[in-house]
């Protein structure tokens, strides 16, 4: 079945510096995209979406791309901090089921 | 803080034991969610119940008992598990069970089946 990918586990990042997290998805038809991440011990919380009518968008030190000539998707984080230390999920909404990436670890250099 | 609460945190039961987990959210939304995750693996969906009626059942066995007394109470009854469904479990939920609505996850029961 079409599934949503991520190109690295694990991402390590100096603190201060930006992050991105990459995601390919292989189903040109899904208009709905979505970021959790997941910090040890807790749930999935809700990081950012877009939708396939939109190439940008922006919150709070975050910002999601999405390249749907190349079904490609990302997650930038400004200024990384401790904080960001977790495993971040990508999601597709594809044929009405919400599809999850297999996840990146991002870890956090003092 | 998650607004979705489970209990309880950590489980460990035989496998001929029967227990329950807990879910509860006061945020008037209408739809509830069960997933499992295994370590350094993503969620996979269960269950969904939707204005108080299941509309979702992943294949799950029936071991695997869900419960949802009103909208903000969900319960899943687990009866003769087996190791391999030792896991997180987490509960979810979203304002109107759309698929483009973000869900909001609990903090997840973290069973273990002997």
């Amino acid at each position: 079945g079409e599934s949503v990918g991520l190109h690295l586990p694990t991402l390590s990042v100096q603190e201060g510096d930006n992050s991105i997290i990459n995601c390919a998805y292989s189903n040109s038809a899904s208009d709905y995209f979505i970021w959790y991440k997941q910090e040890s011990g807790k749930g999935p919380q809700f990081i950012i979406d877009i939708r396939s009518n939109m190439d940008k968008r922006q919150g709070q030190r975050v910002t999601v791309l999405l390249n749907k000539t190349v079904k490609h998707l990302s997650l930038q984080i400004a200024a990384t901090q401790p904080g960001d230390s977790a495993v971040y999920f990508c999601a597709e909404n594809s044929n009405y089921q919400l599809i999850w990436g297999a996840g990146t670890k991002l870890i956090i250099k003092p | 803080d998650t607004e979705v609460t489970q209990t309880p945190k950590h489980l460990v039961m035989g496998m001929t034991n029967k227990k329950s987990l807990k879910c509860e959210q006061h945020m008037g939304h209408r739809a509830m969610y069960w997933y499992k995750q295994k370590a350094k693996k993503p969620p996979e969906l269960m269950f969904v119940y939707s204005y108080e009626k299941l509309s979702i059942n992943e294949s799950v066995p029936s071991r695997f008992s869900p419960e949802c007394p009103n909208s903000s109470l969900l319960n899943l009854h687990l009866h003769a598990l087996q190791p391999e469904d030792s896991a997180l479990y987490l509960c979810a939920s979203t304002r109107d069970g759309q698929i483009n609505e973000k869900l909001f996850f609990g903090s997840g029961t973290q069973l273990s089946v002997l």
